[in-house]
């Protein structure tokens, strides 16, 4: 049962580089989600998706792009790194929400990702 | 987006019970109320979730009020391995796309000592 998966668990990118964090889940979820943990705080949400080829924008979205090409995996893109952006980043997943019912997320262990 | 307040941090001791309370005064209609759990160096881990009432699971249960205004989780008999962030979310995963209140705050810090 390997649930969420993200790969590497931990990347050290000199400022102006880019990486693609990957994310991949074998659970056949429909939603997927990105978010980053900064040190002592709790999880923003960067981007989401209903399913392939939709994503839309959550809480903190600039300087990161995501795309959803298959229902397993939903990469994040860093076009060019900057220190703010040296955080912790989850990716989560979630069935379809049924009708007047909700559905918990399930996330995979992080990456840990350093800008200097 | 209804905004949630919950304690920074809690203490206590093994085998006792532990209620970690929430505030969300803005709930909407169609919110859920969701408990995760986070250990250092992991995700969050689900604990439970409701809408009304109480609900109970094999490891914790979920109390609240009738105007929603609030939650409370309870832990019983607490162990060491307990110790981590509770956080708690208040809103919905729309099944038509959107995903409103799915921002966690600073969690409450539990430590359980010996």
């Amino acid at each position: 049962n390997a649930g969420v998966t993200q790969t590497p668990k931990f990347r050290i990118l000199k400022i102006g580089q880019s990486m693609t964090l990957q994310c991949t889940q074998d659970m056949n979820h429909n939603y997927m989600y990105w978010y980053r943990q900064d040190p002592g705080m709790g999880l923003k949400l960067i981007y989401y998706s209903v399913g392939a080829g939709i994503t839309d924008k959550g809480e903190v979205p600039n300087g990161y792009n995501v795309s959803r090409s298959t229902t397993e995996d939903f990469p994040l893109r860093l076009e060019l790194a900057a220190p703010s952006q040296t955080s912790v980043y989850f990716c989560a997943s979630s069935p379809r929400p049924g009708q007047g019912s909700n559905q918990p997320q399930h996330f995979g262990d992080g990456t840990r990702l350093s800008i200097l | 987006l209804a905004k949630t307040t919950q304690p920074i941090s809690m203490d206590s001791y093994e085998g006792q019970e532990v209620n970690i309370t929430c505030s969300h005064n803005n709930i909407a209609t169609n919110d859920y109320i969701t408990w995760y759990q986070q250990f250092p160096s992991q995700g969050p881990r689900f604990i439970i979730q409701g809408y009304k009432t109480k609900v109970t699971n094999e490891v914790a249960s979920l109390f609240i009020p009738a105007d929603r205004k609030s939650s409370t989780l309870s832990l019983p008999r607490v162990s060491l391995s307990d110790t981590a962030v509770y956080y708690c979310l208040v809103g919905v995963i729309a099944s038509g796309g959107g995903a409103d209140g799915l921002t966690f705050g600073k969690g409450t810090h539990l430590i359980i000592q010996p």
